[in-house]
């Protein structure tokens, strides 16, 4: 059974880094084909895709935010890790981490975190 | 990023309904498009994946259909548990999502 867990700091303030981390359990990401995904969700707004991790360590970052993102993993620990710099009031949102299904799809889902950036 | 633009917005329906959604993308994508239907509160769950596949254990009254630029999401009869909003995905160029389309009741 796959499932996936973030935690993280649910208030964060302006300039601050954001860490989060995504535990998983049921697959290991030393496998081929595995990635583990962090998406984002401000209330009340559509999902934005953030960042990728791949089983063979490539990273892919969504460009508008690639220079404030850092994503890593430890598969000793089942652990996924994003960092965001310089955090903002607009990045205040739902964040999620997702492992893939078919090739780029999201098929195993987090429950979310919700983080809010204010001083 | 490939931008890719959903209508409608809101759509509202009755039970039993024939629903579409649309999807459309800047640039091509081929079939490398995916499907989520999301409830209040919840994580989304996928639909569809390369444009047309079922993902496992979805009901048969969701279909997907397209390919390029254009896609379609079918719920060929509305049941109460699908209000929800959908959003569709590409995959093709990194990823991008779709701004989501809220089925309510009409």
């Amino acid at each position: 059974q796959v499932t996936l867990r973030e935690s993280g700091p649910a208030l964060v303030k302006p300039t601050q880094t954001l860490t989060l981390t995504c535990t998983f359990s049921g697959f290991s990401l030393s496998t081929s084909g595995m990635c583990v995904n962090w998406i984002r969700q401000p209330p009340g707004k559509a999902l934005e895709w953030l960042a990728r991790i791949d089983w063979d360590d490539d990273k892919y970052y969504t460009p508008s935010l690639k220079t404030r993102l850092t994503i890593s993993k430890d598969t000793s620990k089942n652990q996924v890790v994003l960092t965001m710099t310089n955090m903002d009031p607009v990045d205040t949102a739902t964040y999620y981490c997702a492992r893939n299904a078919a090739a780029g799809t999201l098929g195993y889902w987090g429950q979310g975190t919700l983080v809010t950036v204010s001083s | 990023d490939i931008q890719m633009t959903q209508s409608p917005s809101t759509l509202s329906a009755s039970v039993g309904d024939r629903v579409t959604i649309t999807c459309r993308a800047r640039q091509s994508i081929s079939t490398w498009l995916a499907w989520y239907q999301q409830k209040p509160g919840k994580a989304p769950k996928l639909l569809i994946y390369k444009a047309s596949s079922l993902q496992s254990g979805v009901p048969s009254r969701f279909s997907g259909s397209g390919s390029g630029t254009e896609f379609t999401l079918t719920i060929s009869s509305l049941q109460p548990d699908d209000f929800a909003t959908y959003y569709c995905q590409q995959y093709g160029s990194y990823s991008t999502f779709g701004q989501g389309t809220k089925v309510e009741i009409k």
